[in-house]
């Protein structure tokens, strides 16, 4: 049973950037689309962007597009999200979700990590 | 970011029935795409609890449904229970090109 494992907590200054990280544990997520999701405080769901690690190429939200990079390393099987130029309002739980099926991004989220907190502030 | 709206609120006693509607656009749940429910109990991290608009994962309680027709979707919940009590989100995607996925606004279910 795959599940997804997250880096841990960050505390960042604004302006600064920040990498989380995300690995499959009991299995590979290389054919699967993994999406981020972050949550800000009492909000709700938000989606930041995506990638099938096999293929490469990311999709964004407009939202972030130009800070936001999303990576994957086949090698290692990990899935990396990077925001830069944080503000106070970057401050949430990220979260790193698989869709249910191979080779498409379009399906539904049937596998969350646990999250991670991102905190901005001075 | 939200494009999908839910109710902020819905509540029943044990054993009612309640509804949390979910109401999109041509450019999303209109256009055809699937709307999928995901159930967030505190401090957790959301659920899949339904797919493709009326499908449970293994594991769901059938008094869990979905329903879809036009633009909006619909999330029922009969002979409610106190383990219940969550936030409920909905979600599709957007042929807009502003994010491939959008979700609802988020639906906090009281159990009285």
């Amino acid at each position: 049973q795959v599940q997804l494992v997250q880096s841990g907590a960050e505390v960042k200054k604004p302006g600064s950037s920040v990498k989380v990280s995300c690995m499959a544990s009991g299995g590979t997520l290389n054919s699967y689309a993994i999406s981020w999701v972050r949550q800000a405080p009492g909000q709700g769901l938000e989606w930041l962007g995506g990638i099938i690690p096999m293929f490469g190429t990311p999709s964004y939200a407009q939202t972030f597009q130009g800070r936001v990079t999303i990576t994957a390393d086949e090698a290692t099987g990990a899935t990396h999200l990077d925001l830069t130029r944080l503000t106070s309002e970057d401050t949430a739980v990220y979260y790193c979700a698989r869709a249910s099926s191979q080779y498409d991004i379009l399906t539904p989220l049937d596998k969350w990590g646990q999250g991670t907190l991102v905190t901005v502030s001075s | 970011q939200s494009v999908l709206t839910q109710p902020p609120s819905v509540s029943g006693a044990p054993g009612q029935r309640v509804t949390i509607s979910c109401t999109g656009s041509n450019s999303d749940i209109g256009a055809g795409y699937d709307v999928h429910w995901y159930q967030q109990l505190p401090g957790t991290a959301p659920k899949l609890l339904i797919y493709g608009n009326t499908t449970r994962p293994s594991g769901v309680p059938d008094r869990f449904s979905g329903s879809r027709s036009g633009s909006s979707a619909s999330l029922a919940i009969t002979g409610l229970q106190s383990e219940d009590e969550a936030y409920y989100y909905c979600q599709s995607y957007d042929s807009s090109l502003r994010a491939l996925y959008v979700f609802g606004t988020g639906t906090k279910v009281t159990v009285l």
